[in-house]
């Protein structure tokens, strides 16, 4: 199956600063990608849809201002925490859609910690 | 909101059991996914089912579409400690860009 890579993998940051995380896809090009949160030992929860070159979709109640979303390129999407708080603190999953128009691909995850 | 409602919630048997997971929902889907998570880790993609009716086996596991796309199911046959996991369907819908709608999730333990 098409390979997402996430990075960083872990990440602790302190109150009041911004932690970038990148989302790529090694093996195919994503015009759409999707980012997620998880909290723990639940499903996971679309927050936005990220589409190459465009402004990306949030769903209700993510704030678009703290949770900066830039897909550059079609290999690359990349999801910005503003001003973390320690309730930010959560599992962060990207996703890439392939040609095939069903399939979502995850990456391996972003585990957040804002101390 | 298209709800797909997975159950059982949580699931805790023996080795060399079989067991079934459940996905409904009221909402046609165009396809359905079964994902598999470990903690700490992203999901994984299992199998897509695309037609109504559709059966698709995978080693000791069995998907099944429903006849209308709204539902789905995952049989495991002799279960083994390897399959403990988080076990996710998520259902699709073309007129929404193909936007994948999640169910809670499975939990599976399976003890040795």
């Amino acid at each position: 199956g098409a390979v997402v890579s996430q990075h960083p993998s872990r990440v602790i940051c302190k109150s009041g600063t911004s932690v970038k995380i990148e989302c790529r896809s090694l093996d195919f090009q994503a015009t759409t990608m999707f980012w997620y949160r998880q909290f723990p030992k639940k499903s996971l929860m679309l927050m936005a849809t990220s589409n190459e070159g465009s402004k990306a979709t949030y769903e209700q109640g993510v704030e678009k201002d703290k949770f900066l979303i830039n897909h550059a390129s079609l290999t690359l999407s990349t999801l910005t925490v503003t001003s973390a708080h320690p309730e930010d603190s959560s599992f962060y999953i990207c996703s890439a859609r392939d040609s095939a128009p069903y399939e979502q691909y995850f990456g391996p995850g972003t585990r957040l910690t804002v101390t | 909101t298209q709800l797909l409602e997975q159950s059982p919630q949580f699931l805790s048997i023996q080795e060399g059991e079989n067991l079934t997971v459940y996905c409904n929902s009221s909402s046609v889907f165009s396809s359905l996914q079964w994902y598999r998570q470990e903690p700490g880790e992203g999901p994984v993609l299992l199998v897509t089912v695309v037609t109504g009716g559709e059966v698709k086996k995978l080693k000791r596991l069995t998907f099944q579409f429903g006849d209308a796309r709204k539902d789905s199911s995952l049989h495991i046959t002799a279960a083994q400690p390897g399959d403990t996991g988080l076990y996710l369907c998520a259902g699709a819908h073309n007129n929404a860009g193909n936007m994948l709608t999640f169910g809670g999730g499975t939990r599976l333990m399976v003890k040795p």
